[in-house]
């Protein structure tokens, strides 16, 4: 089975602090994929970012940074010089593919509150 | 120019009821989702839908039973509503893939259901 764990339940910054997400998974599979989304007070949920499990190369996108270690199992956010509007619920996620364990469907984890205090 | 979009946003009913969400995606997407997310904001997987065929039902109650009339449309209808079944419902589609899944989920705006 496969399971996401998100440790930090909530985070508590102030601006232009850099913040980390950390996120730990577990499957079986030897191919899978890892995915962030955000979720900011309105609700929706924002895709973010998605890594296939032989691509450990880290990927930079603006102030937003991943680190994906598969040797520990790990997938961590980094924001940086972070801003009011970074403040939302973050999801780590994990995603099998077809002949796997978990086809298709995304395993989310508990989520991180990020608050960014102005 | 919505991708993902869902009707009603907001659902209040009685214990009891029957209900009904309606999801639409105009991304050209093979594959649809219907996610839960309870008051502690976790999300869980209930089905999915490949070109109108179920591929994955994750041990929902029967109350629950999704319909789709061909793959730009997935809705879920819920019988005999009860409290528990209070949460936000999120509908998501994403693209065929090469490897059979792992595919970006894009996800609609979510329905609120609160039950009374």
């Amino acid at each position: 089975a496969q399971k996401v764990t998100q440790a930090q339940t909530e985070i508590s910054v102030v601006e232009k602090e850099d913040v980390t997400l950390d996120c730990v998974y577990e499957t079986r599979d030897t191919t899978y994929y890892l995915f962030w989304y955000k979720q900011p007070p309105s609700g929706e949920l924002v895709f973010l970012i998605r890594r296939n499990s032989f691509d450990e190369q880290n990927e930079i996108s603006g102030r937003y940074s991943w680190n994906f270690q598969k040797s520990t199992s790990s997938f961590n956010f980094t924001i940086t010089a972070s801003q009011v509007v970074d403040s939302a619920v973050y999801f780590c996620a994990l995603s099998g593919i077809a002949g796997g364990t978990s086809y298709g469907k995304l395993t989310f984890g508990q989520g991180t509150i990020l608050t960014v205090h102005p | 120019d919505t991708a993902v979009s869902q009707t009603p946003k907001y659902l209040v009913t009685q214990m009891g009821n029957d209900k009904s969400i309606k999801c639409e995606q105009n991304l050209g997407h093979d594959t649809m989702y219907w996610y839960k997310q309870d008051s502690k904001k976790f999300l869980k997987i209930m089905f999915s839908y490949n070109n109108k065929e179920l591929i994955i039902n994750e041990t929902v109650p029967n109350r629950f039973s999704p319909k789709s009339p061909d793959k730009a449309h997935l809705n879920l209808h819920i019988n005999s509503l009860e409290l528990g079944d209070s949460a936000v419902y999120f509908c998501a589609s994403s693209p065929p893939g090469l490897a059979g899944g792992g595919e970006t989920q894009y996800f609609g705006p979510g329905t609120r259901l609160l039950v009374l």
